[in-house]
C-alpha cells in the first residue's frame, strides 16, 4: 500500500511554464517532506525539503507548498528550464531513516 | 570515495540464479540503505545499516533477499533464486547519521531473463 500518492504520472511544459507536481498523504505522523530530483542513470538527490509547520518553501526556482489539513503538498518549478527535464518523487518520513515515496513523475521541459 | 559507488551497474541473470549486488558508501558515513525502484513506481524501502546495531529489514520482500555490511564499510545485497518480479533497480544510499542527509548512488539495474 503506497502511504504518499503522487501525480501526475508525466507533464509537458514549454520553456518559461510552471510545472505543478501533487503529493497526498495519510499518515499524519509524517513529519518531514522531501522532494527527490532523478536523472537517467543517476541515484535521485535531494531537492527540498519541508516540515508540516510550514505552509510554503522555496530554493531558488523550487517552491513547496503545503497544505497539512488537506494532507497534501506540492511542488512547483518556476520559469521552468530543459536541464529541469527529469524524474521528481515526493517522500515522507516519521522522522526516521525510512522513507515512503511517490511513484514519481516525468517532467519535461521543451525548449 | 567523493560518493557512494555501486557495482555492477548493469546485471543481467537467468531465472533462478543468485546474484550480488555492492555498495562502497561514502567514506565515514556511518548509515547505509537500501532501495529498490521497480519501473513506474517510487522507491522501495529494503533494509537499513547503522553502525554496529541490528540492521532494519523490515522492508526485505522474501527470505530470498538478504544483505551484510563488513566492517561498517562495503555492502552487499544478495537476492538467491532470482525471479523475474526481481528485475528493478537496486540503489543504495549512505548518510552520516541518521537521516536526513543521505546521498544515494547511480544504482544497479538488475534485468532477470
Amino acid at each position: 500500500q503506497q502511504q504518499v500518492k503522487q501525480s501526475p504520472q508525466s507533464l509537458i511544459v514549454q520553456k518559461g511554464g510552471i510545472p505543478i507536481i501533487n503529493c497526498a498523504y495519510e499518515n499524519t505522523a509524517f513529519d518531514y517532506f522531501p522532494w527527490y530530483q532523478q536523472f537517467p542513470g543517476k541515484g535521485p538527490a535531494l531537492l527540498i525539503a519541508i516540515r508540516p509547520d510550514v505552509s510554503e518553501k522555496k530554493e531558488g526556482r523550487f517552491t513547496i507548498s503545503f497544505n497539512k489539513s488537506a494532507k497534501q503538498f506540492s511542488l512547483h518549478i518556476m520559469d521552468s528550464q530543459p536541464g529541469d527535464s527529469a524524474t521528481y518523487f515526493c517522500a515522507a518520513t516519521l522522522g526516521d531513516y525510512k522513507l515512503s515515496f511517490g511513484a514519481g513523475t516525468t517532467v519535461t521541459v521543451r525548449a | 570515495g567523493a560518493g557512494v559507488s555501486q557495482s555492477p551497474s548493469n546485471k543481467v541473470t537467468e531465472k533462478g540464479k543468485d546474484v550480488e549486488l555492492r555498495c562502497d558508501p561514502i567514506s565515514g558515513h556511518t548509515a547505509l540503505y537500501w532501495y529498490r525502484q521497480s519501473l513506474g513506481q517510487g522507491l522501495e524501502f529494503l533494509i537499513y545499516f547503522q553502525g554496529n546495531s541490528a540492521p532494519d529489514k523490515s522492508g526485505l520482500p522474501s527470505d530470498r533477499f538478504s544483505a551484510e555490511r563488513t566492517g561498517g564499510s562495503v555492502s552487499t545485497l544478495t537476492i538467491q533464486r532470482t525471479q523475474q518480479e526481481d528485475s528493478a533497480v537496486y540503489l543504495c544510499a549512505s548518510s552520516l547519521g541518521q537521516w536526513p542527509g543521505y546521498t544515494f548512488g547511480s544504482g544497479t539495474r538488475l534485468t532477470v531473463v
